[in-house]
């Protein structure tokens, strides 16, 4: 099936500074990329719609300040935490579907993320 | 509002037992459903969605409207079946996915 990968798979960074993780596509575009956030032992939490050309959808209490979300290309969506805090640390995944070359609109995850901030 | 409810968080059967993830959801329209798995230490994965009507590695899930449940089933458990099951709605084609908190299941030896 579809690849979607993440970078880096895991980042640890002090209070304060800002990070970024990078979601591809490898072998099919992606107008639409979803951003996901996970806390130990809990379920997905939609952050964001990540759209191509265009501005982020971001869920309701998520700031859009503080996570930026970037989607340049249709193979590339980023998310950057500003200015991050202890409470940020959590383990970020993306996911993106594949529509094309005959795909069904299945929905393909990245390995997810690991953020911790100290 | 779209919701998906996993009751159980933890559970346990031994190899070779029938095996029951329970799902109930809440969506005002028709929805799609899906069963995604996350074996440990690997990315989430689509197990299967209700359109498709197949059996994945022995499981089915069968959509009913009337309870609204989408509850995942295997008559014969495996150990390799332990992993974390989440349970997911989708309103609109395409649209974003409700994730259920998930069951963490163990097949015992």
């Amino acid at each position: 099936g579809a690849v979607v990968s993440q970078h880096p798979s895991w980042v640890i960074c002090k209070s304060g500074t800002s990070v970024k993780i990078e979601c591809r596509s490898l072998d099919f575009q992606a107008t639409t990329m979803f951003w996901y956030r996970q806390f130990p032992k809990q379920s997905l939490m939609l952050m964001a719609t990540s759209n191509e050309g265009s501005k982020a959808t971001y869920e309701q209490g998520v700031e859009k300040d503080k996570f930026l979300i970037n989607h340049a290309s249709l193979t590339l969506s980023t998310l950057t935490v500003t200015s991050a805090h202890p409470e940020d640390s959590s383990f970020y995944i993306c996911s993106a579907r594949d529509w094309t070359s005959g795909g069904a609109g299945e929905l393909f995850f990245g390995e997810g993320s690991r953020l911790t901030v100290l | 509002a779209q919701r998906v409810t996993q009751p159980e968080k933890l559970l346990s059967v031994f190899k070779g037992a029938p095996v029951e993830l329970k799902c109930n959801y809440s969506y005002s329209g028709s929805p799609e459903l899906f069963w995604y798995v996350q074996y440990s230490r690997q990315r989430l994965q689509l197990l299967l969605r209700h359109i498709s009507r197949e059996s994945i590695k022995g499981f089915t899930a069968d959509l009913n409207k009337g309870e609204t449940s989408f509850h995942l089933k295997k008559p014969f458990a495996q150990e390799e079946d332990s992993a974390m099951y989440y349970c997911a709605l989708e309103g609109t084609s395409g649209s974003r996915l409700t994730f259920g908190e998930g069951t963490q299941l163990t097949v015992n030896p």
